[in-house]
């Protein structure tokens, strides 16, 4: 089976733009989740879909959003742009295994904003 | 909320020698818990995982414990080699939930 896979992998956009991110999850895995990766604050939880719902957000602003598809592919969109949100974004698709889920993530986009 | 704990790094070990990278967990409920790697410009790699107290996860050398009285969740290799440098992050999910709480993650060097 393919990995999950997320496009673009490098990204630079400067402060103001608006940015949209894709994640491809395993097939078959109906949830999908994104998180952002940076030095200082670590690995946080921005949102997750499943079956085009989002069932949970993390504490992010409103300028990120997402939706999921019918075919279980993201997106998270990032409006008006700020420094501050230069990170690595990481997409994990997951189904459930036993008692407990995995997740699986993809190699990220590096978002570099200037 | 939930949070997830782990040793401060970097740590450099020589190769062959025991690891162990300690993570403690606050979390309500019966969470599951994981063991997370990566390595230099790659996404995270589940290593191992435990759902329930006492169960013990194990991949390619690496073990960890569920231990519900202590709320840990310990890493360890009983020989380490160049190949395992890599961040290593511990995690928890609730039950029933897909949100991965994930600890501030431990810097793993092995020199030769």
């Amino acid at each position: 089976k393919a990995g999950v896979t997320q496009t673009p992998r490098y990204l630079i956009k400067t402060r103001g733009q608006q940015v949209t991110l894709s994640c491809s999850p395993i097939s078959g895995h109906r949830s999908v989740s994104w998180y952002q990766q940076t030095p200082g604050q670590g690995l946080q939880f921005l949102f997750e879909y499943f079956s085009e719902t989002q069932r949970n957000k993390g504490n992010f602003p409103g300028r990120f959003s997402g939706r999921q598809f019918s075919n279980s592919r993201s997106e998270m969109n990032v409006s008006t742009l700020e420094l501050g949100d230069s990170a690595l974004y990481l997409c994990a698709s997951s189904f459930r295994q036993g008692e407990g889920y995995e997740q699986y993530f993809g190699p990220g986009t590096r978002l570099t904003v200037t | 909320g939930d949070s997830v704990t782990q040793m401060e790094g970097p740590v450099t070990l020589s190769e062959e020698a025991f690891l162990t990278i300690n993570c403690t967990y606050t979390a309500t409920g019966y969470p599951s818990l994981f063991w997370y790697v990566q390595y230099p410009g790659e996404g995270l790699q589940l290593l191992l995982k435990a759902t329930k107290a006492d169960d013990k996860g194990s991949n390619k050398g690496f073990e960890a414990t569920y231990r519900k009285e202590t709320t840990s969740f310990h890493l360890e290799k009983g020989s380490v080699q160049v190949s395992d440098s890599a961040v290593y992050f511990c995690a928890l999910t609730p039950g029933g939930y897909q949100k991965v709480t994930f600890g501030t993650g431990t810097k793993l060097q092995v020199i030769p």
